[in-house]
C-alpha cells in the first residue's frame, strides 16, 4: 500500500524558515518524481515544486522560486521542502504527492494527508 | 503561465442526475489535462488524466473529454459520495497550474 506521510509543519514568524519532510512507502520511491502542492485555507490547489526521480531536475512555482528548495534522499525514501523567507501568503496545507507514472507526468495519483504551515507574527 | 478557468463555480444537482463540469485553458494544452476530486478535510484524488483516461479504481460513471483548450468532466449518474469540489490541472507547460475549482453540491 502506497503511503505518504508529511511532517515539519507548524507556526513560524514572517521571514522564518521551515523544513517539510515526506516519508514514502509501498512503492519504489527512486523511480518516481515527487511534488509538493499547497492549499491556502478555504482556497484552491497550487502546485509548488517537483523533483525528478534522480533529484537531477527541479521545478518551482514563481511564487516560491528563490525561497524554497526541494530535495530528496532516495536511500531513505524521503523528500523535503526547505522553505526560507516565509511570508503570510505561504500559509497553507502542504501536501506531498507522487507522480502517477515512472515517466514523469506531474499527475498525482497518491497524496499525503498534509501538514499545515502557518506564517504569522 | 497557463490559466485554467472552471465553470460553473457551483453546480447544484441531485443524486441520479448527470453532471457536466467545464475547464477552459488560456492556450492549447493538447490533451494534458487531469481532473481531481476533493472532499472536505481530505487530500485530492486523481480521477482522470490526459483528458480521458480514468485513474486506477475510478468508477466508470466518471468520464473526461476534450483537447486543445476545452475540456469536460462528466459524471453520468451522481452518487451521494460524488458531491465534492473538482479541480482541473494541466501538465503541458511549467509552471503546472490548477483551475479554481467547481463545487458540486446537492
Amino acid at each position: 500500500e502506497v503511503q505518504l506521510l508529511e511532517s515539519g509543519g507548524g507556526l513560524v514568524r514572517p521571514g522564518g524558515s521551515l523544513r517539510l519532510s515526506c516519508a514514502a512507502s509501498g512503492f519504489t520511491f527512486s523511480n518516481y518524481a515527487m511534488s509538493w502542492v499547497r492549499q491556502a485555507p478555504g482556497k484552491g490547489l497550487e502546485w509548488v515544486s517537483t523533483v525528478s526521480a534522480s533529484a537531477g531536475t527541479t521545478y518551482y512555482a514563481d511564487s516560491v522560486k528563490g525561497r524554497f528548495t526541494i530535495s530528496r534522499d532516495n536511500s531513505k525514501n524521503t523528500f523535503f521542502l526547505h522553505m526560507n523567507s516565509l511570508r503570510a501568503e505561504d500559509t497553507a496545507m502542504y501536501y506531498c504527492a507522487k507522480d502517477r507514472d515512472i515517466v514523469p507526468t506531474t499527475n498525482f495519483d497518491y497524496w499525503g494527508q498534509g501538514t499545515l504551515v502557518t506564517v504569522s507574527s | 503561465e497557463i490559466v485554467l478557468t472552471q465553470s460553473p463555480a457551483t453546480l447544484s444537482l441531485s443524486p441520479g442526475e448527470r453532471a457536466t463540469l467545464s475547464c477552459r485553458a488560456s492556450q492549447s494544452i493538447y490533451s494534458y489535462l487531469a481532473w481531481y476530486q476533493q472532499k472536505p478535510g481530505q487530500a485530492p484524488r486523481l480521477l482522470i488524466y490526459d483528458a480521458s483516461n480514468r485513474a486506477t479504481g475510478i468508477p466508470a460513471r466518471f468520464s473526461g473529454s476534450g483537447s486543445g483548450t476545452d475540456f469536460t468532466l462528466t459524471i453520468s449518474s451522481l452518487e451521494p459520495e460524488d458531491f465534492a469540489v473538482y479541480y482541473c490541472q494541466q501538465r503541458s507547460n511549467w509552471p503546472r497550474t490548477f483551475g479554481q475549482g467547481t463545487k458540486l453540491e446537492i
